[in-house]
């Protein structure tokens, strides 16, 4: 069974650094592409980052580009989102989530932007 | 950037109605789309990939159809399980974008 656990939300002051990890089990992990979307308090879903199953290939949403690094250790089956400069408005649920069309998602985790 | 346009924005429906849902892609994705369900507090559970195409264990009462710029997310027989909010996500290019979301209420 497919299981994806993040981990690594909490609170942080404006301009500070968090890492989210996801590790994944019930799967080849490095079969299959990776993303992160997040979703603000009483907001809709927003795509945030994805890296191919080898990780060389990733891409950013403007909103997070230059700020947000998304990489995976494919021994591990762990998938990671380093967030810098964080700013109020990342405040949010991440989610981990597996594929490229047939997705399955992981309980997310919170990040708290405030100072 | 691919714009999805969900409509409608919110419904009022009763148990065992029909309910047909849109989503718009601002330019053709093929059949490049997903649609997913969300209750409150819990996270997106997906139900149909490649437009129509139902993810494994959900149920039939979901179909999806569409392709190109127009497609739609029906449930057949609406069920107290299925009051939740829905969005819509293309995957045909980077970014990907997600509809606004369209919350299905109780009338």
């Amino acid at each position: 069974e497919v299981e994806l656990v993040e981990s690594g939300g909490g609170l942080v002051q404006p301009g500070g650094s968090l890492r989210l990890s996801c590790a994944a089990s019930g799967f080849t992990f490095s079969s299959h592409a990776m993303t992160w979307v997040r979703q603000a308090p009483g907001k809709g879903l927003e795509w945030v980052s994805t890296a191919s199953g080898s990780g060389i290939s990733t891409y950013y949403a403007d909103s997070v580009k230059g700020r947000f690094t998304i990489s995976r250790d494919n021994s591990k089956n762990t998938l990671y989102l380093q967030m810098n400069s964080l700013r109020a408005e990342d405040t949010a649920v991440y989610y981990c989530r597996r594929g490229s069309g047939s997705y399955q998602w992981g309980q997310g985790t919170l990040v708290i932007v405030s100072s | 950037d691919i714009q999805m346009t969900q409509s409608p924005s919110s419904l009022s429906a009763s148990v065992g109605d029909r309910v047909t849902i849109t989503c718009r892609a601002s330019q053709g994705i093929s059949n490049d789309l997903a649609w997913f369900q969300q209750k409150p507090g819990k996270a997106p559970k997906s139900l149909i990939f490649a437009a129509f195409s139902l993810q494994s264990g959900v149920p039939s009462k979901f179909s999806g159809g569409g392709s190109g710029t127009d497609f739609t997310l029906t449930i057949s027989s609406l069920q107290p399980e299925d009051f939740a909010t829905y969005y819509c996500q293309q995957y045909n290019g980077y970014p990907l974008t997600f509809g606004g979301g369209t919350k299905v209420e109780i009338k």
